[in-house]
């Protein structure tokens, strides 16, 4: 039973470009959440979402940064025009149902130079 | 807001000491708590979570935390740590209203020495 997935496991960006971090959550599990985790810093919730339909959202920067999760395929995190301070590693999680136990994936180490 | 706080940022202890890493949290209602670890290179792995029930929790590896509700606490601890326990170590709590978010703490970072 595969863990969590995210993709790629590094991402190196120059500032201004776009960053797409994608996730694929356990097998039937239908709820992501992204959270990230700055240098000396613990994780930081930014958004939770469902299939097609983002949850809350209160922990989401309101320029720049946007989540999806569709019908099919992964749950993407994007990030537009990204600066330095971007940078950091971004993990996703899931869970079976909500209030259940999130089990995290790998995570994504996003560099910008 | 709800906030975690973790007692110590970074502990170093011997092979065969034992363990105890602090965590508070600040919510006053209903809680779910958990450890989490990451060993070095890797992901976030769960150790153990307490919904309800009997305080005393026993997770993978030897550990074990107390919820204890009137000091808010949920104490991670291990009798006698092993070098492969070195990684960090974060305490969580997600509350009774939402469930949606889980409000990490800092994280301690455990070194053993061999």
């Amino acid at each position: 039973n595969a863990g969590v997935m995210q993709n790629p496991r590094h991402l190196v960006r120059r500032r201004g470009q776009e960053a797409r971090l994608r996730c694929s959550p356990m097998k039937g599990h239908s709820h992501v959440y992204w959270y990230r985790q700055l240098p000396e810093e613990g994780l930081k919730f930014m958004v939770y979402l469902q299939k097609e339909n983002i949850i809350d959202e209160s922990g989401m920067p309101k320029e720049r940064f946007s989540a999806e999760f569709p019908k099919e395929g992964p749950s993407i995190l994007r990030i537009q025009q990204v600066v330095r301070g971007d940078s950091a590693a971004y993990f996703c999680a899931s869970s079976i149902s909500h209030g259940d136990t999130q089990y995290f994936g790998p995570g994504t180490r996003l560099t910008v130079l | 807001a709800q906030s975690v706080s973790q007692h110590n940022h970074h502990v170093i202890l011997s092979e065969a000491a034992s363990l105890e890493l602090g965590c508070n949290y600040s919510y006053g209602g209903t809680v779910n708590l958990f450890w989490y670890v990451q060993y070095p290179g890797q992901h976030l792995q769960l150790l153990l979570k307490y919904f309800s029930g009997d305080p005393l929790v026993k997770g993978i590896k030897g550990f074990e935390a107390e919820f204890i509700k009137s000091k808010f606490s949920f104490n991670l601890r291990k009798p006698s740590v092993q070098w492969s326990d070195t990684a960090e170590y974060f305490c969580a709590v997600n509350e009774g209203t939402s469930y949606d978010k889980v409000i990490f703490g800092p994280g301690t970072s455990l070194s053993v020495i061999p």
